[in-house]
């Protein structure tokens, strides 16, 4: 089974300035999705960015990154320029690409960032 | 607008009483899900179904039931079998290998 680990409870940092999330994953799978969701105090969850396993250049959204390094099954998100409403608990997730078990999205227990002035 | 639509936002249980929670989506996605939140331990899959009048446990159905009669809509019944059912319940959708997209979710208290 696919476990996705997060081992950063809580994270601060100062507005404008960059942050890094961690997340490793455990998988025996080659083909898989990996993604950052955002979930402020609204608690909806809110898609940050994806990347698919097979795919070996990071992805961007805006002032969000990733690194994505697949032999080391880790996966962490950078957000650069951090702003107040950047404040949410942020959650890893895994998906795999195999048929039978893709609907299974797989979560990290989340990190909860705090952006200060 | 599109989107996916949970209701009601907030419910109250009584002990030994049945209660569903209602989903629909208007993206055409052909899956959908139903996730438990509780605090420090992210989401964890209910049921999902990858096609009308078909669906999966996830990884705690025990004391909940789904039906998917059209393809809009996934109800969550929490049943007295529910030992702890307060928490935060999320629905979701999607369509094949892409994204999968959550509603605003359901607050259910047991009182």
């Amino acid at each position: 089974a696919q476990t996705v680990t997060q081992s950063q409870p809580e994270m601060s940092v100062q507005e404008a300035e960059t942050v890094t999330l961690s997340c490793t994953y455990d998988t025996s799978e080659s083909d898989y999705y990996l993604f950052w969701y955002k979930q402020p105090p609204s608690r909806q969850m809110i898609l940050v960015i994806r990347q698919e396993a097979y795919k070996q250049q990071n992805a961007t959204e805006n002032r969000f990154s990733v690194n994505f390094q697949k032999a080391a099954k880790s996966f962490s998100l950078k957000i650069s320029d951090s702003q107040l409403g950047d404040a949410a608990m942020y959650f890893c997730a895994y998906r795999s690409a195999n048929t039978g078990t893709a609907s299974k999205l797989t979560f990290g227990t989340g990190t909860r960032l705090q952006v200060t002035l | 607008d599109g989107g996916i639509t949970q209701s009601p936002k907030y419910l109250f249980r009584k002990e030994g009483q049945n209660v569903t929670l209602s989903c629909e989506q208007n993206l055409n996605h052909d899956a959908m899900y139903w996730y438990r939140q509780d605090p420090g331990q992210g989401l964890r899959l209910i049921y999902y179904s990858q096609i009308v009048n078909d669906f999966q446990k996830g990884d705690i159905a025990e004391g909940y039931s789904v039906s998917r009669e059209k393809k809009e809509s996934f109800p969550l019944t929490v049943t007295s079998a529910q030992k702890n059912p307060t928490a935060f319940y999320l629905c979701a959708s999607s369509f094949g290998f892409a994204t999968i997209y959550f509603g605003e979710g359901s607050w259910l208290t047991v009182v």
